[in-house]
């Protein structure tokens, strides 16, 4: 079965600076791929998904996710972070069934 | 519309009780999971099911049982229930294959 790494268990940033969480995929053909958010005490709710038909993804909340082939990503970033951002953050991928990676732990400072 | 649901939201069980967690959901979707959630380890796959009467092992099967008799219901069973087992459990649904998963809000189960 596919599955997804992430990198970084925990990410620390300032308010307004870059946010970048990594992913790496196992597939040798392009794969479904799918970030999600989970705050507290509750389920995940799908950030954004590639699905080949272009290889920059728009999220919501300002979220967007790069497909690169060359070096098996979909590294997810926004440019300016924001209090409410603070969430776990999981990759995962459709094989067709879906596995997730470990998870990202934002943080944001004030 | 409800979405996904699940029952019940918080249980504590001795070791070696059984139980079954009930997951429904109601947009006709035709695949379902079961995971569990513990920290640092993120979302592992138990069992899923591909459609109704349909079932397949995932990552971490061993110690659980499911059943899809109904489309919309995909239920958990644990039949001799040890401490390995506390978790965050959560239900899921997708359409199909590789579309976007819709969860349920999670069962915190605790195994004494």
């Amino acid at each position: 079965a596919q599955s997804v790494t992430q990198l970084g268990s925990h990410v620390s940033v300032s308010e307004g600076a870059l946010v970048l969480l990594r992913c790496n995929y196992s597939s040798s053909v392009p794969p479904y791929l799918f970030w999600y958010v989970q705050y507290p005490n509750q389920g995940l709710q799908l950030l954004l998904k590639y699905t080949s038909a272009a290889t920059l993804v728009k999220g919501i909340n300002g979220f967007e996710a790069e497909f690169k082939k060359s070096e098996t990503s979909f590294h997810l970033t926004k440019p300016s972070a924001h209090m409410s951002d603070a969430a776990e953050y999981f990759c995962a991928v459709s094989d067709p069934d879906m596995r997730f990676g470990a998870g990202t732990r934002l943080t944001v400072k004030p | 519309n409800a979405g996904v649901t699940q029952t019940p939201k918080f249980r504590v069980l001795k070791t070696g009780q059984s139980m079954t967690l009930l997951c429904a959901q109601d947009m006709n979707h035709e695949y379902m999971y079961w995971y569990r959630q513990d920290p640092g380890m993120g979302l592992r796959l138990i069992h899923y099911s591909v459609g109704e009467g349909t079932t397949a092992k995932g990552e971490v099967p061993d110690g659980y049982n499911v059943s899809r008799l109904k489309k919309q219901n995909f239920l958990l069973g644990l039949e001799s229930a040890a401490p390995s087992q506390t978790s965050v459990y959560f239900c899921a649904s997708t359409l199909t294959g590789n579309t976007e998963a819709f969860f349920g809000q999670g069962t915190r189960l605790t195994v004494v």
